[in-house]
This record gives C-alpha cells, structure tokens and sequence, in this order.
C-alpha cells in the first residue's frame, strides 16, 4: 500500500536560517512520482516539484532543493536561507503507477515557521 | 494564464442538503482531479476525469459524485450533506493524465451546519 509520512508537525525557525522537511514514502510500485507542494494561508496547493521513481538526481532551485533517495525511500526539501514569505504548510505526496497517476497520496503535511 | 478556478470559495450549507462545486481547469488541461481536506483525514483523493470519464475514484460513499463537460470544466456534486462534510474541496488540472504536474485551485470551502 502507499503511503507518505511526514513526521514532522511543525517547525519553527529564525529568518535565514536552513530548514530541512523530511519525507518517506512506502510503495510497491516500480514506477511512481513524488512531489512536493505549498500549502499558503490562502488555501491553494502550489507544485514545487516532481521527481519519478527512476531519476535520483538531487535537484536545487534557488533556494529550495531535494534529496531523493530510494535506499531510504525518502524525498527531502531544503529550504536555504528561510525568508517569512516560506511560512506555510508544506505536502510530501506520491502517485503510483498501478493506481492512477492523478491519484495522489499526501503526508500531513509540515507547517513551517519562519519569524523575522 | 488563468489558473484553475474554483466556485463558489465559501458556502454555508445544512445537514441532509446537496451542494455542487464547479472547478474550471487551466486551458488545455483535459484531466480534472479533486481532493477533500480536513483536519482530522488530511488531503484525500475523491475521483478523478479525463475526457468526461472517471478514470479513478477514492474511498468516498456514493453520495459523493461528479462529471466532467466537453470543455473539461468540471462538476462535484455532494447529497445528503453530513457535518463530517466540511472540508475544503480542492481542484486539480492536469495537462496530461501519466503524472504531470498537478495545479490546483484555491478551493471551496464547505461548512455544513
């Protein structure tokens, strides 16, 4: 069964500080995707990312990058030099091959904190 | 271009009421997802449409449906709302079907009193 857990509920930092979000994610499936969102106060879902099961390349963008490793089934974001505009909740999700690419299955998320 | 739109943003309905959502996607986008979140269950999947098809369903009861229009624009429709109905009701459009990227709307959100 799929499944993504986010273990960490929330998180609070300094401006400027780095910031990692953890993710792992359980599948059976060979070929799958994993994807990262931003959750903002106003609702909307925001894509950051999205890596399928067979590119393991860590990917850096701007300030944000990813750590995916499959010997650990986990999918990780740093956020670099955090800035307030970061607060929000963000959403680790997977979508799998046998059940629907559309379909995707999110943790629960972590809130960040960012303060000035 | 336009993001994908959601309509109504908020509404107030009571229990044993029926409630439709109507989401339309980014222009081009032929798949059409959406997802119930709540508190207490989190994001969750509810169906899926491609082609005014489901080609994929969640764990949902049937009074939980949908439909897609020829122009991809999207319907979800709610019957007999319970309390455990409020939720927001997120939308997603996807250009194609094999894991692109979902963008979703600033959803509806439902209270059901």
């Amino acid at each position: 069964a799929q499944k993504v857990t986010q273990a960490q509920t929330e998180i609070s930092v300094v401006e400027k500080e780095d910031v990692t979000l953890d993710c792992v994610y359980e599948t059976r499936d060979t070929t799958y995707y994993l994807f990262w969102y931003k959750q903002p106060p106003s609702g909307e879902l925001v894509f950051l990312i999205r890596r399928n099961s067979f590119d393991e390349q860590n990917e850096i963008s701007g300030r944000y990058s990813w750590n995916f490793q499959k010997s650990t089934s986990s999918f990780n974001f740093t956020i670099t030099a955090s800035q307030v505009v970061d607060s929000a909740v963000y959403f680790c999700a997977l979508s799998e091959a046998n059940t629907g690419f559309q379909k995707l299955v999110f943790g629960t998320g972590t809130r960040l904190l960012v303060s000035p | 271009k336009a993001g994908v739109t959601q309509t109504p943003r908020y509404l107030i309905k009571t229990r044993g009421q029926q409630v439709t959502l109507s989401c339309s996607p980014i222009s081009g986008h032929r798949s059409v997802s959406w997802y119930q979140q709540t508190p207490g269950q989190g994001l969750q999947f509810l169906f899926e449409y491609f082609s005014e098809t489901q080609r994929n369903k969640g764990n949902f009861p049937g009074r939980f449906s949908g439909r897609q229009f020829s122009n991809s624009r999207s319907e979800m429709n709610v019957s007999t709302l319970e309390l455990g109905d409020s939720a927001l009701y997120l939308c997603a459009s996807s250009l194609v079907q094999t894991g692109g990227e979902l963008f979703f709307g600033e959803g509806s959100r439902l209270t059901v009193l």
